[in-house]
């Protein structure tokens, strides 16, 4: 089946640094992105839906400047979230839309970012 | 507007015994409905969906769920709850004519033996 491959699933970086995080569809071609953040215990919140070749749509409330999202290829987007601070540390979740499977969602294992 | 509402934030169940997991939607028209599993510090793996064909619904793992348009709901349900299967449930609804998927509060479903 469908797989997408998110690295790295845990991250500690200093604040005012920036991390990146990278999320790939290995086995097919994923035409939109969407990353999500998901605070202790609570639900997923979309951050931004992103195409290919094109510039990345922010929700409302969103720091587009903070969380600068890549879409260079069909297999490959990243996130940055650029000068982070403890109040970023979160679990980060990218999900890759599948043109081939009727545009079924598939999801990476997340990645835990701690700011300290 | 679009929603979903998890009627409960925990469920906990013995080993054995039937899992019901309650969700309401509320959508203009015909929704795409979902429900994902997340085990902790995981992504999140399908269930199963609806999209506007059978309205009982038969996913992975034994799970399986009704959409009844009448109550607006989409319940999961499995006959007999495995340990395995303690982690959190979410249901989603993605609305007609969008690719965004809104996700409810999540249910943390507990098993004992």
């Amino acid at each position: 089946g469908a797989v997408v491959s998110q690295h790295p699933s845990r991250v500690i970086c200093k604040s005012g640094t920036s991390v990146k995080i990278e999320c790939r569809s290995l086995d097919f071609q994923a035409t939109t992105m969407f990353w999500y953040r998901q605070f202790p215990k609570q639900s997923l919140m979309l951050m931004a839906t992103s195409n290919e070749g094109s510039k990345a749509t922010y929700e409302q409330g969103v720091e587009k400047d903070k969380f600068l999202i890549n879409h260079a290829s069909l297999t490959l987007s990243t996130l940055t979230v650029t000068s982070a601070h403890p109040e970023d540390s979160s679990f980060y979740i990218c999900s890759a839309q599948d043109r081939g499977r009727n545009y079924g969602y598939t999801f990476g294992s997340g990645t835990r970012l701690t700011v300290v | 507007a679009q929603s979903v509402t998890q009627l409960d934030s925990h469920v906990s169940v013995s080993e054995g015994t039937p899992v019901l997991l309650r969700c309401n939607y509320s959508s203009s028209y015909s929704p795409s409905l979902f429900w994902y599993v997340q085990h902790p510090n995981k992504g999140l793996q399908l269930l199963l969906k609806y999209t506007s064909a059978a309205t009982l619904v038969k996913g992975i793992n034994g799970f399986e769920a009704e959409f009844k348009k009448s109550e607006t709901s989409f319940h999961l349900t499995k006959p007999s709850a495995h340990m395995s299967d303690a982690a959190e449930y979410f249901c989603v609804v993605r609305p007609f004519n969008t690719d965004k998927l809104i996700f409810g509060t999540g249910t943390r479903l507990q098993v004992f033996p």
